[in-house]
């Protein structure tokens, strides 16, 4: 079957930073998305890999390894408005996203 | 700004009632737009995958008589929950599938359904 494997919830303290790690198995592969989610809000585009290596968006940047089925998201600076749940998102061989629960990323002054 | 207008943003109805739900694609043509649900504090549901011109396909589990999807152009899909209940009462969100091959899945601001 197909699985997303993400920490529940993680805390970190402002100005610091944070790896979200996801393991991932899917029914063939057409790359990986990150999004953030605010609590009450729809999700938002944070990155994209469809090859190993790491993608970097100023303070974020993301890491894929297809062969382990393993990606992370790592913020760097962080700041409250970080606050948010992080979802890792596959998508299969029908281009479909499949969702996890995601992980809710507390940060403390 | 936004790629994805969706609306109302919320909803309070009583039960019986049927609410409509649009969601509409502001940059680009779109042949699939997505219909998810979301409880509080749980993973993004996908209900269905609503295609332009023909029938949507549906989830294991959800009743497509209920959650009728209608995509009748590249820029609109239309979910309505008919007679709602209180066990309907959730956070509705549309997606919309960028054409381009590794783009990514631009979501609505999500409606928000209370039925009492």
């Amino acid at each position: 079957g197909q699985n997303i494997d993400q920490p529940t919830e993680m805390t970190a303290t402002e100005g610091a930073i944070v790896q979200i790690n996801c393991t991932y198995q899917t029914s063939g592969f057409n790359g990986l998305f990150w999004y953030q989610q605010h609590a009450g809000e729809a999700p938002t585009f944070l990155s994209y890999n469809v090859l190993d290596g790491l993608e970097e968006k100023g303070r974020f940047s993301s890491f894929l390894s297809r062969s382990k089925g393993y990606s992370y998201l790592l913020l760097k600076e962080l700041q409250m408005k970080d606050s948010a749940s992080y979802l890792c998102a596959p998508m299969d061989s029908n281009y479909q996203l499949i969702w996890g629960a995601g992980t809710k990323l507390i940060i403390k002054p | 700004g936004a790629v994805v207008s969706q609306h109302p943003s919320w909803v309070i109805c009583k039960s019986g009632t049927s609410v409509k739900i649009e969601c509409r694609s502001l940059d680009f043509q779109a042949t699939t737009m997505f219909w998810y649900r979301q409880f509080p504090k749980q993973s993004l549901m996908l209900m269905a995958t609503s295609n332009e011109g023909s029938k949507a396909t549906y989830e294991q589990g959800v009743e497509k008589d209920k959650f009728l999807i209608n995509h009748a152009s590249l820029t609109l899909s239309t979910l309505t929950v008919t007679s709602a209940h209180p066990e309907d009462s959730s956070f509705y969100i549309c997606s919309v599938q960028h054409p381009r091959e590794g783009q990514p899945q631009h979501f609505g601001d999500g409606t928000r359904l209370s039925i009492l």
